[in-house]
């Protein structure tokens, strides 16, 4: 069964600088997909960023990137500029077409902005 | 209107109570999903749906049912709620995507349940 780890369960930064939140899975599969999810305190899910696994190009969303390592099985995502909503529950999650498009999360990295 | 609706929104109940929690979409698709999030483990996959006569087990699926009501409705049932089912429960939906295509999962607001 595909795991997945993000071994973070919480992570600080300074309004406007850099945080990088780790995220490793473990499959078997070669076709399959990465996302990460940001769940402010509203409780809702907001898809942040997707990344193919059959790009190698990283993928970015504006201040998001990811570094998506796949030997490694490795899928960091990176928040540049930090602002103060940007503060979150963060998952990781991982899905295949083959298996219906379910999804496999991790236990999540919560972000706190400092001002 | 938000496209994933869920309701109740929020409910206190007590053990040994069934209780129904509701999803309903406006989005056209045809694969829906139940989740839990309880805290450090994330969303798991209690059950899933690829159409109306199309019903799976997920993850963990043990004291919970489901009905797919119609393409737009999916249900999930606790039988006998139990003190360890309190969590936040999620509803998605998604599209199976062409070619290699994948197409997100969209959710709902979440359900707190509490089960005392």
């Amino acid at each position: 069964a595909q795991t997945v780890t993000q071994s973070q369960p919480e992570m600080s930064v300074q309004e406007a600088e850099t945080v990088t939140l780790s995220c490793t899975y473990d499959t078997s599969e070669s076709d399959y997909y990465l996302f990460w999810y940001k769940q402010p305190p509203s409780r809702q899910m907001i898809l942040v960023i997707r990344q193919e696994a059959y790009k190698q190009q990283n993928a970015t969303e504006n201040r998001f990137s990811v570094n998506f390592q796949k030997a490694a099985k490795s899928f960091s995502l990176k928040i540049s500029d930090s602002q103060l909503g940007d503060a979150a529950m963060y998952f990781c999650a991982y899905g295949t077409k083959a298996a219906g498009n379910k999804l496999t999360f991790g236990g999540g990295t919560r972000v706190l902005v400092k001002p | 209107d938000a496209d994933v609706t869920q309701t109740p929104r929020n409910r206190i109940t007590k053990t040994g109570k069934r209780i129904m929690l509701e999803c309903s979409q406006t989005k056209g698709h045809d694969r829906m999903y139940w989740y839990r999030q309880d805290p450090g483990l994330g969303l798991r996959l209690i059950y899933y749906s690829f159409d109306v006569k199309d019903i799976n087990k997920g993850e963990i699926s043990d004291g919970y049912s489901v009905s797919r009501q119609a393409q737009a409705k999916f249900s999930l049932s606790l039988e006998s709620a139990i003190p360890n089912q309190t969590a936040l429960y999620f509803c998605a939906t998604s599209d199976p995507g062409g070619g290699r295509s994948y197409n997100e999962q969209f959710f709902g607001p979440g359900t707190r349940l509490t089960v005392l």
